[in-house]
């Protein structure tokens, strides 16, 4: 079953515009961690967000978490048509496993040069 | 790239034959996660291996199955293939006391 649920599923900007990505889970977690998907390719890590964290940096990306309402957004600044992929938040649900990563359905962005 | 390495890339099968998929985890890295990933989907989880042991599994049937070796590598093993096995199978490593997990490049499988 799908926990996070990525909005908006498909998103097109041009280089140099700012791109954001929401998501929404459903129970309660330790943290949410963001991934990014080249063309099918294997996950790349982007950025890890505790559950007492609310907000977190990464060079142009910023993260934000709140718990109250159960979601997240990845912000993009300053995009590069380098940054044409898939975007997947991610969860840690609380109580579970530690490997049981919980995936939404991803957000596909395109970034026109 | 993580340092995480899986094998082969590829591998076309048929209906009810069986697969072995190969994956070397990162220095360092005693756990190993598998998740697959069909088409226009998110991973789903499958299974994870610490210390050799099963730590976790997800809502596949049993012919799914894995083994993680001392060197903390590991195979996913499936059996009796169906087509809806279709899919890009991906293994995450991770390290002691760490929620963060870095992936391979995946196997894609495809299921005739």
């Amino acid at each position: 079953s799908q926990q996070g649920e990525e909005d908006p599923q498909a998103l097109s900007i041009q280089e140099g515009e700012n791109a954001t990505m929401n998501c929404s889970y459903k129970t309660s977690i330790n943290n949410l961690q963001w991934y990014r998907q080249n063309s099918g390719r294997g996950l790349v890590h982007l950025i890890l967000i505790r559950s007492n964290e609310r907000e977190k940096h990464s060079g142009r990306l910023r993260v934000t978490l709140d718990t109250s309402k159960k979601s997240s957004s990845l912000l993009i600044t300053a995009s590069r048509a380098a940054d044409t992929a898939s975007y997947f938040c991610a969860t840690d649900a609380s109580g579970g496993s530690q490997g049981n990563l919980i995936f939404g359905k991803g957000t596909k962005l395109s970034v026109k040069p | 790239e993580t340092g995480v390495t899986q094998s082969p890339t590829h591998l076309i099968k048929t209906r009810g034959q069986q697969v072995t998929l190969r994956c070397s985890s990162q220095s360092g890295h005693n756990t190993v996660s598998w998740y697959q990933q069909a088409l226009g989907q998110g991973p789903q989880f499958i299974f994870q291996y610490y210390r050799e042991e099963e730590n976790g599994r997800g809502n596949f049937p049993p012919r799914f199955s894995g083994l993680q070796f001392p060197n903390y590598s590991s195979e996913l093993n499936v059996n009796a293939l169906e087509l809806d096995d279709s899919a890009l199978y991906l293994c995450a490593s991770s390290g002691p006391a760490s929620n963060e997990q870095f992936f391979g490049p995946g196997t894609r499988l495809t299921v005739l």
